[in-house]
């Protein structure tokens, strides 16, 4: 069984930290990472994706891979309180087979006025 | 912004009842999905779909589930004989394709819609 696992937390910090955010996966083969936000009650919302090992920034948020140790992470600079949230680490292998995002259980973010 | 529609928002049903679910994709999309989110448990994968065929199925997606694409907007998920365990979440979600080396593959991000909660009495 591919797993794909997160600390279930919460993780809190205080308004205008950093928050970080890791996630380690099982298959060696997958290529294309993803992390979704899901508010209590809501769907998941894409935030980043990242395909090649490294650093991606878009706005407060950073993901990073390394597919030799096989983890991910997102980094939330700036964090508010309306960052509050749980949030998903999805892993999809790329194949003209495979489709399916494989979810982890998610982390729960609390950030603190 | 595009988004994913799911209708309806709210369904309950007796068990033993046959139920669909309904979704309305990005329209530039060509692959489809289907999610289940059991609640306080992980978003699982059921079915994706593409040229109006299934591409993969989980374990979960057996003969009581079916998918289908009636026409050229809608893409629907249909549970035959409901069981209590069907209450979850349901989540339709649709990607791009991108075309590289002559073979249709798709790793764009797969964008959700608002979902469909499933309560089976």
């Amino acid at each position: 069984q591919k797993e794909v696992e997160q600390n279930s937390g919460p993780l809190s910090v205080p308004e205008g930290a950093i928050a970080s955010l890791n996630c380690t996966y099982s298959d060696r083969v997958s290529q294309s990472f993803f992390w979704y936000r899901q508010y209590s009650g809501k769907s998941p919302e894409l935030i980043m994706s990242i395909y090649s090992n490294g650093d991606k920034e878009d706005g407060r948020f950073t993901a990073q891979l390394n597919k030799a140790s096989q983890y991910v992470s997102l980094l939330i600079r700036d964090s508010q309180p309306s960052d509050s949230a749980t949030y998903l680490c999805a892993v999809k292998k790329d194949s003209n087979s495979g489709y399916a995002l494989n979810f982890g259980k998610g982390t729960s973010l609390l950030v603190t006025p | 912004e595009p988004e994913v529609t799911q209708t309806p928002s709210h369904q309950v049903t007796q068990m033993g009842q046959e139920v669909i679910l309904r979704c309305v994709p990005i329209s530039n999309h060509l692959y489809f999905y289907w999610y289940r989110q059991i609640l306080g448990q992980k978003v699982e994968f059921l079915v994706s779909f593409y040229n109006n065929e299934i591409s993969e199925k989980s374990e979960i997606f057996d003969d009581q589930f079916s998918v289908e694409r009636p026409d050229g907007s809608n893409f629907t998920l249909k549970i035959r004989s409901t069981k209590l365990e069907d209450s979850a979440m349901y989540f339709c979600a649709s990607s791009e394709a991108y075309r590289p080396g002559g073979s249709w593959v798709s790793n764009q991000p797969q964008h959700f819609g608002d979902g469909t909660r499933l309560s089976i009495l």
